[in-house]
């Protein structure tokens, strides 16, 4: 079965500091990877997805497949940044769904 | 305007009584899942479906029940068969990778 992991519940850095947010995962075929975000009051949406290799406000995240990792990264963090991140993982052809990390709270301070 | 609906976003339930939480959704998605997102626990998966009159446990399906008698319909019954039900839940449904969240219910039992 495969697992996501998100090693840091919470994470605290000042405005404008690089952020990372870690996750790695365990999975045994050719996953696909994501990262959704949750603001305060909003519902989880999508922030971006291993395939499209973009970056969404800022933030990029590289697939390592040797490492199973896929970090989230953004060289300057915003105050509009706080929210809760989730690292998710489709696993072959996703038909059991989306299988999430713990979460980790980004909280970025003035 | 396509989406989710949940209903209804807070819910109070006695001890021992069923109850039953609405997800309705407009975006002609095949597939849809409850999960259900505890503090420090993200997102865990309790049913998913991914067509209509099929359904499929998931991880933590113990004590809840759900239909898929329409494509647009997904309703999840918590029972007082689940020991601990105090929580948020949310429902999703997808096309491919593409993924939609509800705004979610939180369900408290008193």
């Amino acid at each position: 079965a495969q697992r996501v992991t998100q090693p840091e519940k919470l994470l605290s850095v000042f405005k404008g500091a690089p952020v990372e947010l870690k996750c790695n995962y365990s999975y045994s075929g050719s996953p696909e990877l994501f990262w959704y975000v949750q603001y305060s009051r909003q519902r989880l949406q999508l922030l971006l997805r291993h395939i499209s290799r973009e970056s969404i406000k800022g933030f990029t995240a590289d697939l390592n497949k040797g490492e199973t990792s896929f970090h989230l990264k953004k060289p300057f963090a915003q105050e509009e940044d706080s929210a809760m991140y989730y690292c998710a993982l489709r696993a072959g052809g996703g038909a059991d769904g989306l299988t999430f990390g713990k979460g980790t709270h980004l909280i970025i301070q003035p | 305007d396509g989406g989710i609906t949940q209903s209804p976003k807070y819910l109070f339930r006695k001890e021992g009584q069923n109850v039953t939480l609405s997800c309705e959704q407009n975006l002609n998605h095949d597939a849809m899942y409850w999960y259900r997102q505890d503090p420090g626990q993200g997102l865990r998966l309790i049913y998913y479906s991914q067509i209509v009159n099929d359904f499929q446990k998931g991880d933590i399906a113990e004590g809840y029940s759900v239909s898929r008698e329409k494509k647009e319909s997904f309703p999840l019954t918590v029972t007082s068969a689940q020991k601990n039900p105090t929580a948020f839940y949310l429902c999703a449904s997808s096309r491919g990778p593409s993924y939609t969240f509800g705004s979610g219910t939180r369900l408290t039992v008193v």
